[in-house]
């Protein structure tokens, strides 16, 4: 099944400054990568998501980029805010035509900007 | 709209008790997860339901733990009886599954804490 890897664990950053979270994926047929931020006491809200067809997607000040060869996708935070400190999660799934597969999440990264 | 509804927000109960979470799923969606988050092993899929109808409950842990979906608004997971190591927060989220686009959104938790 899949597996997915999430690194670092815990990033801190100063106030303008950029942030990048790495994750890679185990299965090759996996095609939609959703980020997640948890914020604390709240469940997980979807930031941004990619699917296998493109290579970057950007929104405002963050951005996911999919590398399918090398199995590993990441989140760029740019001109970090004190609110952007949060637990960040990545997540893998497949769809094959009328199904799909369980989100499979990554551990986290605990994301704190510094004012 | 109000988002995923989760009761309660917290719990705490002894062990050997039987423990009922509940959920609201988005009006209009038509699947639910359960998910179960904690320290040691992250955010954990343990069932969910397309249609009311369970798909995947591979992850609920053992036969102490049970989910049910009467109808496309209401969802309950039950444990009986309740251990020390179920204490964890669980989190349910609801999607509108239609092809490959598919964003679930997270209801707010529910602290368990089993004495």
């Amino acid at each position: 099944g899949e597996n997915v890897e999430q690194h670092p664990s815990t990033l801190s950053v100063q106030e303008g400054d950029s942030a990048v979270i790495k994750c890679t994926y185990s299965d090759s047929a996996s095609n939609y990568f959703p980020w997640y931020k948890q914020e604390l006491g709240k469940g997980p809200q979807l930031i941004i998501d990619i699917r296998s067809n493109v290579g970057e997607k950007k929104d405002q000040r963050i951005a996911v980029t999919l590398n399918k060869t090398a199995k590993h996708f990441s989140l760029h935070i740019t001109e970090t805010q004190p609110e952007d400190s949060a637990v960040y999660f990545c997540a893998a799934r497949k769809y094959y035509g009328g199904s799909q597969g369980n989100l499979i999440f990554g551990k986290g990264t605990k994301l704190s900007v510094k004012p | 709209d109000a988002g995923v509804i989760q009761s309660p927000r917290h719990e705490v109960t002894e062990m050997g008790q039987e423990v009922t979470l509940r959920c609201k799923p988005i009006s209009g969606h038509n699947s639910l997860f359960w998910y179960r988050q904690t320290m040691m092993r992250g955010l954990e899929l343990l069932i969910y339901f397309n249609n009311n109808v369970p798909i995947d409950d591979s992850g609920m842990p053992e036969d102490r733990f049970s989910a049910k979906m009467p109808n496309a608004s209401f969802s309950t997971l039950k444990i009986q009886p309740s251990e020390p190591r179920d204490s964890a927060v669980y989190f349910c989220a609801s999607s509108f599954l239609a092809g490959v686009q598919e964003t679930q959104y997270f209801g707010p938790g529910t602290r368990l804490l089993v004495l």
